[in-house]
């Protein structure tokens, strides 16, 4: 199937430590969205990319996507405590039907 | 989302017995959809509905069947558990997408299920 890969899978940060995670796909992608899960909760649209090379910010969360539009990342910088979740990011696959497949997710644990 | 309501939050039952989970929106959309989720597996789309009339396998429906009983109604159910369908399920709801945009998709508090 059309999967996108997100690594990594897990990442420990000393808290204000940043933190990257990836999302990258073989096939060119119509758009990309971003999840945020809580431990123990559901997960959280956060935003969607949608435009080659495309930069949003949301405070100290940076997403991008690349200029081929097979990939696109999320980067923490200054992670908190606040920060602890499952990230997962959604791609549409090919076609005109709008459901999304979600990678596996990045775990990160933040330590004070 | 509170606007995303599911029953039950959890549920423990023995292998072979028939399961229900219920999802009603508040949101007024559309479309509707039944994730599982398993530990390092993601969400994997089970069924999804975009309107009353219309009903969807996605990548995992074997052993699942679902009913949309209304626009904010969307049920799944388990004709005989097995220990392996055990995990969190979870409901979604969202608009159309337009182009090459998708609508962000809005998930309710889940459902553990158990399966002995």
């Amino acid at each position: 199937g059309q999967q996108v890969m997100q690594i990594p899978q897990y990442q420990h940060v000393q808290e204000g430590e940043d933190f990257t995670t990836y999302c990258n796909s073989s096939t060119t992608l119509s758009n990309i969205q971003w999840y945020k899960q809580r431990p123990g909760g559901h997960p959280v649209f956060l935003i969607q990319l949608v435009k080659s090379g495309e930069v949003k910010k949301q405070k100290r969360l940076t997403f991008q996507f690349g200029e081929a539009k097979k990939n696109s990342s999320l980067h923490i910088t200054a992670t908190q405590t606040t920060d602890v979740g499952t990230y997962f990011c959604a791609r549409r696959p090919g076609g005109s039907n709008y459901k999304l497949t979600f990678g596996k997710g990045t775990l990160l644990t933040v330590n004070p | 989302d509170a606007d995303v309501t599911q029953t039950p939050r959890n549920r423990i039952t023995k292998t072979g017995k028939r399961i229900m989970l219920e999802c009603s929106q508040t949101k007024g959309h559309d479309r509707m959809y039944w994730y599982r989720q398993d530990p390092g597996l993601g969400l994997r789309l089970i069924y999804y509905s975009f309107d009353v009339k219309d009903i969807n396998k996605g990548e995992i429906s074997d052993g699942y069947s679902v009913s949309r009983q209304a626009q904010a109604k969307f049920s799944l159910s388990l004709e005989s558990a097995i220990p392996n369908q055990t995990a969190l399920y979870f409901c979604a709801t969202s608009d159309p997408g337009q182009g090459h945009s998708n609508q962000p998709q809005h998930f309710g508090d889940g459902t553990r299920l158990s399966i002995l």
